[in-house]
């Protein structure tokens, strides 16, 4: 079981370029999730896939899309690139009981963005 | 909107002191809380979670945390810190009910533990 894994590790990008975070998770889960984690800020809600096929924006989603592609894959892209998307991006996964919503979020390792 | 509140944002203590993180949120009905930690270098982890029943929750690694639903807060504590324990912790909470399914995070604090 790897959990949830993202790809690439670390980026450098220039302002406007654009490029696609990618998500896996092999622990069946139905909801998916992407975060940015900025210093003395915490994780913020960009984007989440509560099951397959649906997507909805959470805290801070201007400057972001995102495809759940199927139940185990949920990208992240970036079309035009700004140096205030300089973050890590952390992609979580959970699983959601039909008649109680209780979830716990598992995390991914992490994408270290840097744009110039 | 609910909120939470992490009032320490670096706390420094040597081996073997006691700790204490507070974690106050602004919801009102009922929720689920977390305590996640993020090792240098490394993604988040669950640390312990609180959905129900016995308001003092044990997790890993000797952490355990108190909900107390009247101070709206859920406090993490050790009793004896280690070096290796020296990294960022999250509270984070949930409502429990409807369809909100997202989690919102409080902003951190560092422990740095002395040796």
């Amino acid at each position: 079981n790897a959990g949830v894994t993202q790809t690439p590790k670390f980026q450098v990008l220039k302002t406007g370029q654009s490029m696609t975070l990618q998500c896996a998770q092999d622990m069946n889960h139905n909801s998916m999730y992407w975060y940015r984690q900025d210093p003395g800020m915490g994780l913020r809600l960009i984007y989440y896939s509560a099951s397959e096929g649906t997507t909805d924006k959470g805290e801070v989603p201007n400057g972001y899309n995102v495809s759940r592609l199927n139940k185990r894959e949920f990208s992240l892209r970036l079309e035009s690139a700004a140096p205030s998307q300089t973050s890590v991006y952390f992609c979580a996964s959970s699983r959601t009981y039909r008649e109680i919503n209780v979830d716990t979020q598992y995390f991914g390792p992490g994408t270290r963005l840097t744009v110039l | 909107a609910q909120s939470v509140s992490q009032h320490n944002h670096h706390v420094i203590l040597s081996e073997a002191a006691s700790l204490e993180l507070g974690c106050n949120y602004s919801y009102g009905g009922t929720v689920n809380l977390f305590w996640y930690v993020q090792y240098p270098g490394q993604h988040l982890q669950l640390l312990l979670k609180y959905f129900s029943g016995d308001p003092l929750v044990k997790g890993i690694k000797g952490f355990e945390a108190e909900f107390i639903k009247s101070k709206f807060s859920f406090n993490l504590r050790k009793p004896s810190v280690q070096w290796s324990d020296t990294a960022e912790y999250f509270c984070a909470v949930k409502r429990s009910s409807g369809s909100a399914r997202q989690l919102t995070f409080g902003s951190g604090t560092q422990l740095t533990v002395l040796p």
